[in-house]
């Protein structure tokens, strides 16, 4: 299966600034990447589908980026409501595969 | 609106069956394949199953292939997860989602339900 890591695994960043998250996989999966906005006690959100198309609704200041193995989610100004823990998700090789998350924290 | 609400966990022995629904709602449902993916406690997530939209077609992961089975009721918007032979290691929360298109990203996910396998 398509192994997919991410780092780092903890990000701390101030409110306001900009961070940049990375996944990598294995091998190519084109594409097909997603990321997902995790929250305690909250459903699964997604961001970003295709490695660069944001969900509806979703805020501009997410940004995706990448194709092949390597990828980045970008959130250029964070907010409050940003720090949160962020999954990738490979659905270009069977099966889906997630990375093991980056926990976005306040500095 | 779309929701989605899992129900059926809950905590049981090594061996034990435990039959999972998630009940769907906002969209139509047989248009879409569901699938099922867990979190173990302080984990990532994992795939665990999927199913298509009329039922006809059925996935697993290898970590649960022959032990759980995918199957849906168009008719009541449900689709539901039976497991058998359960692990210590598939204590879990298990989501429920519905894809954006196709069958692997998901753009809905329900707020889970809990499994816990424990003598």
């Amino acid at each position: 299966e398509t192994v997919m890591t991410q780092s780092p695994a903890t990000l701390s960043v101030s409110p306001g600034e900009r961070a940049t998250l990375s996944c990598r996989a294995s091998q190519s999966v084109s594409s097909s990447l997603a990321w997902y906005q995790q929250k305690p006690g909250q459903a699964l959100r997604l961001l970003i589908y295709g490695a660069s198309t944001g969900a509806t609704g979703i805020p501009a200041r997410f940004s995706g980026s990448g194709s092949g193995t390597d990828f980045t989610l970008t959130i250029s100004s964070l907010q409050s409501e940003d720090f949160a823990v962020y999954y990738c998700q490979q659905y270009n090789n069977w099966p889906p595969t997630f990375g093991q998350g980056t926990k976005v924290e306040i500095k | 609106e779309v929701k989605l609400v899992e129900s059926g966990g809950g905590l049981l022995q090594p061996g034990g069956s435990l039959r999972l629904s998630c009940a769907a709602s906002g969209f139509t449902f047989s248009s879409y394949a569901m699938s099922w993916v867990r979190q173990a406690p302080g984990k990532g997530l994992e795939w665990v199953s999927g199913i298509s939209g009329s039922g006809g077609a059925t996935y697993y992961a290898d970590s649960v292939k022959g032990r759980f089975t995918v199957s849906r009721d168009n008719s009541k918007n449900t689709v539901y997860l039976q497991m058998d032979s359960l692990r210590a290691e598939d204590t879990a929360l298990y989501y429920c989602a519905k894809p954006r298109s196709g069958w692997y990203h998901w753009d809905h996910w329900g707020q889970g339900t809990l499994v816990t396998v424990s003598s």
